[in-house]
């Protein structure tokens, strides 16, 4: 069993649709939670960054953590095409000085 | 700010070549640096961690002795693929950690590598 599941998708969906993009773990010692967005051929971007349970919002995005149910989530509200990308979830136990685990990351298109 | 480079951004070299790919951050110092790989459709896999002016720590399975890192500045360091091979074509990615900060670490755009 990997330490980190995310569905790899592709997911396809209208502009302007709320986008649910989830991953779960297995490792209860995993506290800090990154999304990243990586557009082709190139490298990661950070984009939400939360510590332990609870929700994090910016601008159109929230992400969601559920340390008890080992569940993390990305909302992306009023998507765009240039939303269009692979979003890669990861965590670690001890924010950066522990090495990251990232889930496989999901296809993400938006169409006009 | 924190803007982390890789050069080059692809290269395609001959079977049995070395290659060397550089990851310089370019407006922080970075005590250390992480290299990892993506073959296409996958996710991002640790390779090693370097700290500067220290012997990089290789994951299980990598190795050492085929990927030569070099952590020998605050803002560069480099990784060598030696007697390159088709199977270690991939898209090779680093990352850098500002020096006093645990939390997090900026990509580099990534290089490309094809091995004929």
């Amino acid at each position: 069993q990997k330490e980190v599941e995310q569905d790899p998708g592709p997911l396809s969906v209208p502009e302007g649709a709320i986008v649910s993009l989830n991953c779960t773990y297995s490792n209860s010692a995993f506290q800090y939670f990154m999304w990243y967005r990586q557009y082709s051929r190139k490298g990661p971007e950070l984009l939400m960054y939360t510590y332990s349970s609870g929700n994090k919002e910016d601008g159109r995005f929230t992400a969601q953590v559920d340390k008890s149910s080992k569940y993390i989530s990305l909302f992306i509200r009023d998507s765009q095409p240039s939303d269009s990308a692979t979003y890669l979830c990861a965590m670690s136990s001890s924010g950066g000085y522990n090495k990251l685990i990232f889930g496989a990351g999901t296809r993400l298109a938006v169409h006009p | 700010g924190a803007v982390v480079s890789q050069h080059p951004s692809w290269v395609i070299c001959k079977s049995g070549t070395s290659v060397k790919i550089e990851c310089r951050s370019l407006d922080f110092q970075a005590t250390t640096m992480f290299w990892y790989r993506q073959f296409p459709k996958q996710s991002l896999m640790l390779m090693a961690t370097s700290n500067e002016g220290s012997k990089a720590t290789y994951e299980q399975g990598v190795e050492k002795d085929k990927f030569l890192i070099n952590h020998a500045s605050l803002t560069l360091s480099t990784l060598t693929v030696t007697s390159a091979h088709p199977e270690d074509s991939s898209f090779y990615i680093c990352s850098a950690r500002p020096a006093g900060a645990w939390d997090t670490q900026y990509f580099g755009p990534g290089t490309r590598l094809t091995v004929l």
